[in-house]
């Protein structure tokens, strides 16, 4: 069975600087992995997706992360934060075989950009 | 640009209601999902349907059920409210049978049972 744990409820950072939001997963078999955001009031869209191919994934509004399958990990990154980006930020990992397309999810990464 | 809409926000009803949440979602997708979303707990998957008719429990169905009539719509139901079920429930859909499709979310529904 597979499992997703991000390992900080909560992340103050500060505007302009660089974020990270940390995402371990347990799985026997291959994944497809992803991150969510969430903000205030509004249901999650994607914000990107590691199905394949390069371990480094860019995805909207300046966010990327890195599929390090040694040690199953997919942080999720950003380089320099804007107000905006206060939200509530979830990872999630599906099954490469099976096609259920259900997706499981981590406990949620709360960001919060301070001025 | 895709849409998935629930019928309500917010809810207040009182235990031993029966509750009915509906989705709809304008994108012809054949997966539909119902979630609910505690803090600290993430979104946990109660049920998901896969085509018309069809439905599938997922990790936390008890005190809740389904209904997929018509491919656009999935409504959860509660048979009978409890305090517990209080909670934010968000729908989903994507495209069927392919594990690295999207998932597309519904803006929520707030849920308070007194």
């Amino acid at each position: 069975a597979q499992s997703v744990t991000q390992l900080d409820s909560q992340v103050p950072v500060f505007e302009e600087a660089p974020v990270e939001l940390r995402c371990n997963y347990s799985s026997s078999v291959s994944v497809y992995l992803f991150w969510y955001v969430q903000y205030p009031n509004q249901g999650l869209q994607l914000l990107l997706k590691y199905l394949s191919g390069s371990t480094l994934v860019k995805g909207i509004n300046g966010f990327e992360a890195e599929f390090n399958k040694s040690q199953t990990s997919f942080h999720l990154r950003k380089p320099s934060v804007h107000i905006s980006d206060t939200a509530e930020y979830f990872c999630a990992v599906s099954r490469y075989s099976g096609n259920t397309g259900k997706l499981i999810f981590g406990q949620g990464t709360t960001l919060q950009v301070k001025p | 640009d895709v849409k998935v809409t629930q019928s309500s926000r917010y809810l207040v009803k009182r235990t031993g209601e029966k509750v009915f949440l509906e989705c709809v979602q304008d994108m012809d997708h054949e997966n539909m999902f119902w979630y609910r979303q505690d803090p600290g707990l993430g979104l946990r998957l109660i049920y998901f349907s896969y085509d018309v008719k069809m439905k599938e429990k997922g990790d936390i169905p008890e005190g809740y059920s389904v209904s997929r009539e018509k491919k656009e719509r999935f409504s959860l139901i509660l048979e009978s409210a409890s305090t517990n079920q209080t909670s934010m429930y968000l729908c989903a859909s994507s495209f069927p049978a392919q594990s690295q499709e999207t998932q597309y979310f519904g803006p929520g529904t707030r849920l308070l049972v007194l």
